[in-house]
């Protein structure tokens, strides 16, 4: 089955220290990968993806994510973290469903920034 | 260009009463995707649907739920007979394709509350 893990429930970090949150993914031919962000009572908002290419994609709020494909792994990092970057950061995979294809979340990992 | 749209943004029912909740996509979108999200939890795939077609309903409760993508207004999620279990974040999600490198956008979600 075609599907993301996201191995830490919580990552605590200082603020203008750098971050990363991991993802791991299990999917048959080439992956589709997504990262999402959720802040309070709010919806998911886009950050990135990995479709093809280079392995750093860059993505909004300054956050990037690294592709490893022998490691399969797709962990978003930035370089120096904001309070206000704490929220709850979901990794997507699209899945083929025959006719079609959905995104399939991670359980999400939310990241508390402090002073 | 708006994007998606749910609405009520909270709906409180009692115990046996329906709940409808409602989805308007992103203009040009033709896809529709919804996700159920616990208090705490992740997000969990329900239904995927394209104008007057269910696409993929692998995830929707056997009895009590059904959806729609009628081809004039927006997609609906109806709960029959709801139970205190139905409470949760319900959030809309459009694409303007089902192709695997395209990303979704999120409402920002229906809270429903069941007393």
């Amino acid at each position: 089955a075609q599907s993301v893990a996201q191995p830490e429930d919580q990552v605590n970090v200082a603020e203008g220290n750098p971050l990363t949150v991991k993802c791991t993914y299990s999917v048959s031919g080439n992956p589709y990968l997504f990262w999402y962000v959720q802040y309070p009572n709010r919806g998911l908002q886009f950050l990135l993806k990995y479709i093809t290419g280079d392995n750093l994609v860059k993505g909004s709020y300054g956050f990037e994510a690294e592709f490893n494909k022998s490691q399969t792994s797709f962990h978003l990092k930035k370089p120096s973290a904001l309070v206000s970057d704490s929220a709850l950061y979901f990794c997507a995979v699209r899945k083929n469903t025959g006719t079609a294809s959905k995104l399939t979340f991670g359980t999400g990992t939310r990241l508390q920034v402090t002073l | 260009n708006a994007g998606v749209m749910q609405n009520p943004r909270h709906l409180v029912r009692r115990r046996g009463q329906e709940a409808r909740l409602r989805c308007s996509p992103m203009k040009g979108h033709s896809h529709v995707y919804w996700y159920r999200q616990l208090p705490e939890e992740g997000l969990k795939f329900m239904v995927y649907l394209q104008k007057e077609n269910i696409i993929d309903e692998s995830g929707m409760p056997k009895e009590r739920f059904s959806a729609e993508f009628p081809k004039e207004g927006p997609s609906i999620l109806r709960i029959q007979q709801v139970v205190r279990g139905d409470s949760a974040a319900y959030f809309c999600a459009s694409s303007p394709g089902a192709a695997l490198n395209t990303e979704a956008f999120f409402g920002q979600g229906t809270r429903l509350t069941v007393v």
